[in-house]
């Protein structure tokens, strides 16, 4: 069974404080990895792929550690609304996308 | 707007009575799928689609039926309710299977009793 595995939290970070969680995947093959955010009772929303070379969007970084199999997320300068459930997604091509049970991070003023 | 629209947003019935929730892209997506999200067990496929007339079933089909006749559409249907199918539904899209990111609908509150 291809599973996603992630450290469920609650993480309570202080806002301005840099923030990082992984997740573990145990496809070897899987191809692709995104990392969703999803707010309380919401639909999840795509946040950033993540691309072997890793990558960045503003305050977030994502990267990918193919020999350990995770991809990590970090968050610098976090705010007040960065507050949310981060889901971690992998996808093996016709396998589809497995998603993790997701990280619970909460930006204390 | 590129979306995926799901109706209703909040639907209460009974036990047993039959009931429909539609969902729709614009998108020109092939691929369109239906999840439930419960607390502590994440996010779990229903049924898939990777086009019009093929469907399969997810981790969770038991219970529920969908149809894929036209490319937009992807109607989830309860033939029967029972209360342990109250959860939150979310149904996506995306360009290929595997390999595309997803696109959610806003979900649906659904509970049974």
């Amino acid at each position: 069974r291809k599973e996603v595995e992630q450290d469920p939290g609650p993480f309570n970070v202080p806002e301005g404080a840099t923030v990082a969680f992984n997740c573990t995947y145990s496809n070897s093959a899987s191809q692709s990895f995104f990392w969703y955010r999803q707010d309380c009772r919401k639909e999840p929303k795509l946040l950033m792929s993540v691309y072997s070379s890793g990558n960045e969007d503003g305050r977030f970084t994502a990267q990918l550690n193919r020999a350990s199999q995770y991809i990590s997320l970090l968050i610098r300068d976090s705010k007040l609304s960065d507050s949310a459930t981060y889901l971690c997604v992998v996808g093996g091509g016709a396998d589809g996308l497995t998603f993790g049970k997701g990280t619970h991070l909460i930006i204390q003023p | 707007e590129a979306q995926v629209t799901q109706n209703p947003r909040y639907l209460i019935t009974v036990t047993g009575k039959k009931l429909t929730v539609t969902c729709s892209q614009n998108m020109n997506h092939e691929y369109m799928s239906w999840y439930r999200q419960d607390p502590g067990l994440g996010l779990r496929q229903i049924y898939y689609s990777m086009n019009v007339e093929v469907t399969d079933k997810g981790d969770v089909p038991e219970g529920y039926k969908v149809s894929r006749k036209e490319k937009r559409n992807f109607p989830l249907i309860l033939e029967s309710p029972s209360p342990n199918q109250t959860s939150l539904y979310f149904c996506a899209s995306s360009f290929m299977r595997g390999s595309s990111p997803l696109h959610f609908g806003n979900g649906t509150r659904l509970t049974v009793t």
